[in-house]
Order: C-alpha cells, then sequence, then structure tokens
C-alpha cells in the first residue's frame, strides 16, 4: 500500500536552514507527482510547494517562494524540502502528498507529517 | 489565487443527523475540487476526489456534489467516528488552495 514517512523535523532557531525528507514506497516512485502541505498549531492546511515526476516542473506558494526548494531523488524515492531563513510563521507540521499525475493531479495519500518549531 | 470559502465554520450535530457543508470557490474550478477529513492527531484523508468521486474505502454516508463555483459534502447520517474537521481543496489551478475548514463535533 502507499506509504508516505517524512522525517527531519525539529526545533531551529530563525534565520536557519533545515532539509525535510519523505520516504515513499507502495507505489512507483517515479511516475507521480508530489506536494508539501503544512499545517501550523490549530490551524488550517497551508499549500507549500509541487514537484513534477521527472524533476522538471516545480512551484511554489508565494509564503516559501525564495526560501524553499523542492526536490526528489527517484532512486531513493525519497522527496526533499530544503528550508532557508526559516521564520516563527513557518512553525508548522508538514506533510508530504502524493500526486495522483505526474504533474497537475490532485493529491490522494499523504504522510504522517513531520513537526517544524522556529523559535528563539 | 483561487480563495475557497467554507461554511459553516464549526457544526455541532446528534448522531445519525444529516451534515451539509458547503464550499464556494472565488472563480470557476470545474469539478477540480476535492474534499479531505482530519481527525484530530491524524493527516488529511481524501473523502471525495473531483467534486463527487469518493476515494477507495470511503463508508456510502459521504458523497459530494457541485460544480463551477459551488460544491456540498454531505454525511447522510452522523456517526461519533466522523467528529474531524472537513476541508475542501482545489486542484484547477496552481498555487493549491483548501478551504478554512469545517470541525464537526457530536452534540
Amino acid at each position: 500500500q502507499v506509504q508516505l514517512v517524512e522525517s527531519g523535523g525539529g526545533v531551529v532557531q530563525p534565520g536557519t536552514s533545515l532539509r525535510l525528507s519523505c520516504a515513499a514506497s507502495g507505489f512507483t516512485f517515479g511516475s507521480f507527482g508530489m506536494h508539501w502541505v503544512r499545517q501550523a498549531p490549530g490551524k488550517g492546511l497551508d499549500w507549500v510547494a509541487v514537484i513534477s515526476n521527472d524533476e522538471i516542473d516545480t512551484y511554489y506558494g508565494d509564503s516559501v517562494k525564495g526560501r524553499f526548494t523542492i526536490s526528489r531523488d527517484n532512486s531513493k524515492n525519497t522527496v526533499y524540502l530544503q528550508m532557508h531563513s526559516l521564520r516563527t510563521e513557518d512553525t508548522a507540521v508538514y506533510y508530504c502528498a502524493r500526486d495522483t499525475l505526474g504533474y497537475g493531479g490532485m493529491s490522494d495519500y499523504w504522510g504522517q507529517g513531520t513537526l517544524v518549531t522556529v523559535s528563539s | 489565487e483561487i480563495v475557497l470559502t467554507q461554511s459553516p465554520d464549526f457544526q455541532s450535530v446528534t448522531p445519525k443527523e444529516k451534515v451539509i457543508i458547503t464550499c464556494r470557490a472565488s472563480q470557476s474550478i470545474g469539478s477540480s475540487l476535492h474534499w479531505f477529513q482530519q481527525k484530530p492527531h491524524q493527516s488529511p484523508k481524501l473523502l471525495i476526489k473531483y467534486a463527487s468521486r469518493p476515494f477507495s474505502g470511503v463508508p456510502s454516508r459521504f458523497s459530494g456534489s457541485g460544480s463551477g463555483t459551488d460544491f456540498n459534502l454531505t454525511i447522510s447520517s452522523l456517526e461519533a467516528e466522523d467528529v474531524a474537521t472537513y476541508y475542501c481543496h482545489q486542484s484547477s489551478t496552481l498555487p493549491r488552495t483548501f478551504g478554512q475548514g469545517t470541525k464537526v463535533d457530536i452534540k
């Protein structure tokens, strides 16, 4: 079955960097786009970024554009989110989710999330 | 960016009661509207895709309708396990967006 496992979260100071990983299994990873979505404590869902199955296309939400980079390694069945210049408002649980297409579909399966806390 | 507005924000209902949640898009999105359920301390789970198509394994009491700008999620007979926050989500354009959520509780 489809499984997505995020890792890499933790407590970091404002202005620093962090890289999240999402390990996928149970499907042909290289055939599907991947998303990152976040959820601040007690708040709603905030879409962050998407990457196409072939790594050619990416798109970011306005709140992270220029600071976050989504990438993937199809040989390792893993998608990454590199986060720079972290702000307190980036504190959230970060979920990865599978796209139903190579790019441009909708998210069907989600991981359990990893918590990022940005605090001094 | 497409804005999705859900109503109500909160609904408290008795077991077996019918629940209807509405999602309105700021511009037409065809049928590219999906519904997720998020139970406390869990990740979101897909319920309905493309406005009206139930996802695999979803109980038949959940149904969706609508197109263009106005969409509904209906729970025909609420069960205790349906206590959750429900989100609509559009995949018509980038950036993807979500509604603010509707919390459903048991009276």
